[in-house]
């Protein structure tokens, strides 16, 4: 099966910094990328996805990368707000609807 | 907005208890699923549904069984609750058709005394 791996585990940056996680899979026939903002308390909100026949999108201050030769994608938050520090999930999906998940990243921005 | 409801947010059992967990989303979605969610590892697919009375098997789902008698609901259950099914459990559904974004409940802290 598919297997998804992301970093880092956690994630410290300054308010107003950038901050980019990395998360690679294993399965070439994966072709959905979905990523996920978990606050706490709250359960995981889809925040941006990418489809495979694209290799960049943006919405505001979020992009995602995707890299389909080398199996990898990667959200990145520009000028990063108090309000981004949360749990962040990726996720590859194939066309079983089945998704797999990576193993989170626990951002915090410092003010 | 879609809308996915778990019936509890915290929840505490005995050993060897039968433990059911609900489900409920309002979109009509044909797709719904459990995952349990621990630190470290992730989220974890447990079961899911792709109709009414039809289930397949995730990762994880020894211990576990899963009920659909309608669209909207989808119910997990212990058959006798052990502590090591002490964990956050959350449900989601999606549309079917192609790759489509799962939205998630809040999840339910289920702990095993």
């Amino acid at each position: 099966g598919e297997n998804v791996e992301q970093h880092p585990s956690t994630l410290s940056v300054q308010e107003g910094d950038s901050a980019v996680i990395k998360c690679t899979y294993s399965d070439s026939a994966s072709n959905y990328f979905p990523w996920y903002k978990q606050e706490l308390g709250k359960g995981p909100q889809l925040i941006i996805d990418i489809r495979s026949n694209v290799g960049e999108k943006k919405d505001q201050r979020i992009a995602v990368t995707l890299n389909k030769t080398a199996k990898h994608f990667s959200l990145h938050i520009t000028e990063t707000q108090p309000e981004d520090s949360a749990v962040y999930f990726c996720a590859a999906s194939g066309t079983g609807n089945q998704f797999y998940f990576g193993t989170g990243t626990s951002l915090t921005v410092i003010p | 907005d879609v809308k996915v409801t778990q019936s509890s947010r915290y929840l505490v059992k005995r050993t060897g208890e039968k433990v059911f967990l609900e489900c409920v989303q309002d979109m009509d979605h044909e797709n719904m699923f459990w995952y349990r969610q621990d630190p470290g590892l992730g989220l974890r697919l447990i079961y899911f549904s792709y109709d009414v009375k039809m289930k397949e098997k995730g990762d994880i789902p020894e211990g576990y069984s899963v009920s659909r008698e309608k669209k909207e609901r989808f119910s997990l259950i212990l058959e006798s609750a052990s502590t090591n099914q002490t964990s956050m459990y959350l449900c989601a559904s999606s549309w079917s058709v192609g790759n489509q974004p799962q939205h998630f409940g809040d999840g339910t802290r289920l702990s095993i005394l």
